[in-house]
């Protein structure tokens, strides 16, 4: 069964590091979704895009988130400057048709535990 | 906002018993999805309903939508001890180009053996 892949597992990085979240969604999806948990609370909303282009975004995602697809099968999730409250399950999920079809299901992937220390 | 808010919060069975868990939502849907999240790891897609849909089942799952009470239902019939998770209801709004899903806090589901 086709699976939406993220790696690393597991990321530690020093406050006002830079890091990258990596994922490899299903070939023939073209939508792709970030986004987060913080421990013990709501799986938030970070950021959709399409085509090359961010669609929609959450306020969550400021000028210190970006994405990115470099090449047909990669979406990174990139946090220039890490802050402690940065800390949290990241997951990257894409949709083979966009989310206005009422049957679209999104294909999560396992997560990157991001430790900002 | 698409407040949600599911109940219970925590729920523990015994195996075989059957378990039901709702959640509820404040504005238009196009549709609402439930998913599954075993400890620290991801989220599994369970089923989705869509806003003229009232009742949906997947094998051990039964899931009901009453859009004008805006609450949902998810029942698991004859729970194992691997249904233990957190379950998650998420909604896809009814307007405009908007394309996230919105997620509610979950609920901890323990079945005991």
């Amino acid at each position: 069964e086709p699976e939406v892949t993220q790696t690393p597992s597991h990321q530690v990085t020093q406050m006002g590091q830079e890091v990258i979240l990596r994922c490899v969604p299903i070939s023939n999806h073209l939508y792709f979704y970030w986004y987060r948990q913080i421990l013990g609370q709501k799986v938030e909303f970070l950021v959709s895009f399409y085509n090359n282009e961010i669609s929609e975004k959450s306020e969550i995602f400021d000028d210190q988130f970006s994405v990115e697809r470099p090449d047909g099968s990669n979406f990174t999730l990139k946090i220039r400057s890490t802050k402690l409250e940065d800390s949290a399950m990241y997951f990257c999920a894409s949709t083979r048709e966009r989310m206005l079809n009422g049957n679209t299901e999104a294909f999560f992937g396992q997560g990157t535990r991001l430790t900002v220390v | 906002s698409q407040q949600r808010e599911e109940d219970p919060q925590a729920l523990s069975i015994q195996e075989g018993e059957n378990a039901t868990m709702n959640c509820s939502y404040k504005t238009s849907i196009n549709n609402l999805q439930w998913y599954r999240q075993n400890s620290g790891r991801g989220l599994v897609h369970l089923i989705l309903i869509r806003s003229n849909e009232r009742e949906k089942h997947s094998g051990r799952l039964r899931v009901t939508l009453d859009t004008s009470k805006k609450s949902s239902s998810l029942l698991i019939t004859a729970s194992r001890a691997a249904d233990t998770a957190s379950y998650f209801c998420a909604t896809r709004p009814d307007t405009g180009a908007n394309s996230k899903l919105t997620f509610g806090k979950g609920i901890t589901l323990s079945v005991r053996p």
